[in-house]
Order: C-alpha cells, then structure tokens, then sequence
C-alpha cells in the first residue's frame, strides 16, 4: 500500500475561491507529513509541515494543512486561491523503511 | 545566495556515456539527498548520506554512484547510461537525518540520454 496517496491528478478553482488539495495517509503510529509545492522548471520548495501538536498547521503562501488522525488526512487549503498559486503540489511523509515518500502529486490550476 | 545548488541544470548525452551531476549547499546541513523525478512527476528518493556517510540506498542500479566529498556536496555520478536514466535529477538537503526536518531543493538537473 502507498505511503501516501493524492486522490485528485487535478484540481481547478477560481481566484478568490477557497482552495483543497486532498492527502491521505497510510503509516501507522504518528506521522510526520509534508506538502511541498513545485513550480514549473522548479525544484521543490517547503509549504508546512505537521510534526506534533495542533492538527491545524500554518505555513508559507497564506496555506494550511488540517491533520485528522481518524481519517487519516492531511489536506492542504487556502482561503482565497491566487492564480500564481497555480503549480504541482506533492504530499510527502515517511513510510515503514523510514524513506521519505512522496504522493504522485496534484496539479493545481487557479483560473483567473 | 542559492541555497542548494545543481549542476549542469541540462545534460544531454548519448547512451553508454558516463556523466556526473554535482550538488552543493551553504545551508550548513548535515544531511543531503538524490530525488529522481520521471515524465510523470513521481518524485522517488534514490540516496541519502549524512555527514558523509551513506545512510539510504534504495533499489538503484549500481550504475549510480553518491560521492560525498564532504557534507557540503553530494556528486551523483552515472555509468553507461541508458534511455531509462532520462529524468529530473533533484538534490536537496535537511538539517540533519531526523525525520521532522523539512528538506531544501535544488533547482534540478534535466537529463537527457538519446
């Protein structure tokens, strides 16, 4: 079974509308869970993290992540989506080996 | 300042050859990575050396050899290189080995093998 999966190859909404892109998890114990966000011709670049704590987590870009334990989700959103947020979205967290994994990634599209 | 940084950003080459992608950071971290990203965008880590030491090897042809001169660089360097070997090549660096740490990209390297 994946480590992480991402239900949706494709996301589309509008600017100014709210934003989710799914991820869901499949480790047991507590994880440590990641989104990363790629822009075109880019390396990856950090978005948040959950560790421990608050299941809701602040990161860069106005995102944020709620971690649910009994659905064991991860999913990303943001209030009020900007076309520059346009870009693949990648959620990423350890599996059994201890390799970091990541999911196959979420295209995101913000139409003007 | 670049924080992780890759070179070439482009490498064409013809099968058979042999070719090296460097990767630097002046993160000061301790910990360096090789991601290898295909035409689909499945990101799947291949290396891992902390402090100069080999510390995750995944199931990756013995063709590809990490070199870790220090822990400021981690080389990537292939041997007979094959159509299969075309990819981004990502390097990238966390603070140390835990497992909270978030890792550092670096821009890629596009490989072509014709």
């Amino acid at each position: 079974a994946q480590s992480v999966a991402q239900p949706e190859d494709q996301v589309k909404v509008a600017e100014g509308n709210p934003l989710t892109v799914k991820c869901t998890y499949s480790v047991s114990g507590n994880p440590y869970l990641f989104w990363y966000v790629q822009y075109p011709n880019r390396g990856l670049q950090f978005l948040l993290k959950y560790i421990t704590g608050d299941n809701l987590v602040k990161g860069s870009y106005g995102f944020e992540a709620e971690f649910n334990k009994s659905q064991t989700s991860f999913h990303l959103k943001k209030p009020s989506a900007l076309v520059s947020d346009s870009a693949l979205y990648f959620c990423a967290t350890y599996n059994y080996g201890q390799n970091f994994v990541f999911g196959p990634g979420t295209r995101l599209s913000v139409l003007p | 300042d670049t924080a992780v940084s890759q070179t070439p950003k482009y490498l064409v080459t013809q099968m058979g050859n042999d070719k090296s992608i460097k990767c630097e950071q002046n993160l000061g971290h301790d910990t360096m990575y090789w991601y290898k990203q295909d035409s689909k965008k499945f990101l799947k880590i291949m290396f891992s050396y902390n402090n100069k030491e080999l510390i995750i090897n995944e199931t990756v042809p013995n063709r590809f050899s990490p070199k870790s001169p220090d822990k400021a660089h981690l080389n990537l360097h292939i041997n007979s290189l094959e159509l299969g070997d075309s990819a981004v090549y990502f390097c990238a660096s966390s603070q140390d080995r835990h497992r909270y740490y978030e890792q550092y990209f670096g821009p890629g390297t596009r490989l072509t093998v014709t």
